[in-house]
C-alpha cells in the first residue's frame, strides 16, 4: 500500500532532550516536506527536500534540522526542543516539487509532540 | 512574501445547507490545490486547478479558479455530516506551495 509513515505518532518529552521524528515513503517520491500545524495558523512548512542530499528551509525552520541521505527517508530532528515546538507535525511527499511541479502531496498520519 | 488568505476561519451550517470557502492570493498562482482534513486526520488531496477561470465538480463539491489566477473557491451543496473537517487551499507560487489557514466546516446539531 502506498503510504507515508511517521513515527512516533505521539510523544511527550522535556525541554532540551534531543528527539527525532522519522518519515518514510514507499512511493519513490523525489520531493519530501515537513509541516507543523497549529490552531488558526494552518500548515507551515519547516523544511523540504527536492531530492537526495538536497534540502532547503521552509517558512519556520528555526530549531529544526533535517537530512535526506536516502530517497525514502526524511527525518526531522529537534536538537534542543522547547515548549514553543509543541505542535502537530506532518510529513508529506510528492513525485516532484518546486516551481515546475503540479504534483499533489501525500501526507503521513501526523506526530503530536508535547514539549514540557 | 507571497501569501494566501483563506476565509472564513470557521463556518457553522445546518445539515443540508451550503458551504463556501474562499482563497485569495497576493500574487498570481500557477495552480491551486485543495485538501480536506477530517478531524484527527491528515490532509488529503481533493483536486487541482490549473487554467484561468477553470471550474471542476466532484459530486456536491464545486471548485473554481479565478480569471486572474489569484483567487479560488470551494462550494459544497447540501452539506452532509461526512463533509465535516477543515478545507485547505494551497497555491503554487514561484517555488513552493503556499497554504491557506483553512476553513473548518462544522455541522450544527
Amino acid at each position: 500500500e502506498a503510504q507515508v509513515t511517521q513515527n512516533p505518532r505521539y510523544l511527550i518529552t522535556v525541554t532540551g532532550k534531543k528527539l527525532t521524528v522519522t518519515c518514510s515513503q514507499n512511493m519513490n517520491h523525489e520531493y519530501m516536506s515537513w509541516y507543523r500545524q497549529d490552531p488558526g495558523l494552518g500548515l507551515r512548512q519547516i523544511y523540504y527536500s527536492m531530492n537526495v542530499e538536497v534540502t532547503d528551509k521552509g517558512d519556520v525552520p528555526e530549531g529544526y534540522k533535517v537530512s535526506r541521505k536516502e530517497k525514502r527517508n526524511f527525518p526531522l530532528i529537534l536538537e534542543s526542543p522547547s515548549p514553543n515546538q509543541t505542535s502537530l507535525y506532518f510529513c508529506a511527499s510528492s513525485f516532484t516539487g518546486g516551481a515546475y511541479s503540479n504534483q499533489p502531496q501525500h501526507f503521513g498520519d501526523g506526530t503530536r509532540l508535547s514539549i514540557l | 512574501g507571497q501569501q494566501v488568505m483563506q476565509i472564513p476561519q470557521y463556518q457553522h451550517v445546518q445539515e443540508g445547507e451550503d458551504f463556501t470557502t474562499y482563497c485569495n492570493s497576493s500574487t498570481t498562482l500557477s495552480n491551486i490545490q485543495w485538501y480536506k482534513q477530517r478531524p484527527g486526520g491528515h490532509p488529503v488531496f481533493l483536486i487541482q486547478l490549473v487554467k484561468s477561470g477553470e471550474v471542476k465538480k466532484q459530486k456536491r463539491l464545486t471548485f473554481q479558479f479565478g480569471e486572474a489566477k489569484k483567487n479560488s473557491s470551494l462550494h459544497i451543496t447540501a452539506t452532509q455530516t461526512t463533509d465535516v473537517g477543515t478545507y485547505f487551499c494551497a497555491g503554487k507560487g514561484n517555488y513552493q506551495l503556499i497554504w491557506g489557514a483553512g476553513t473548518k466546516l462544522i455541522i450544527k446539531p
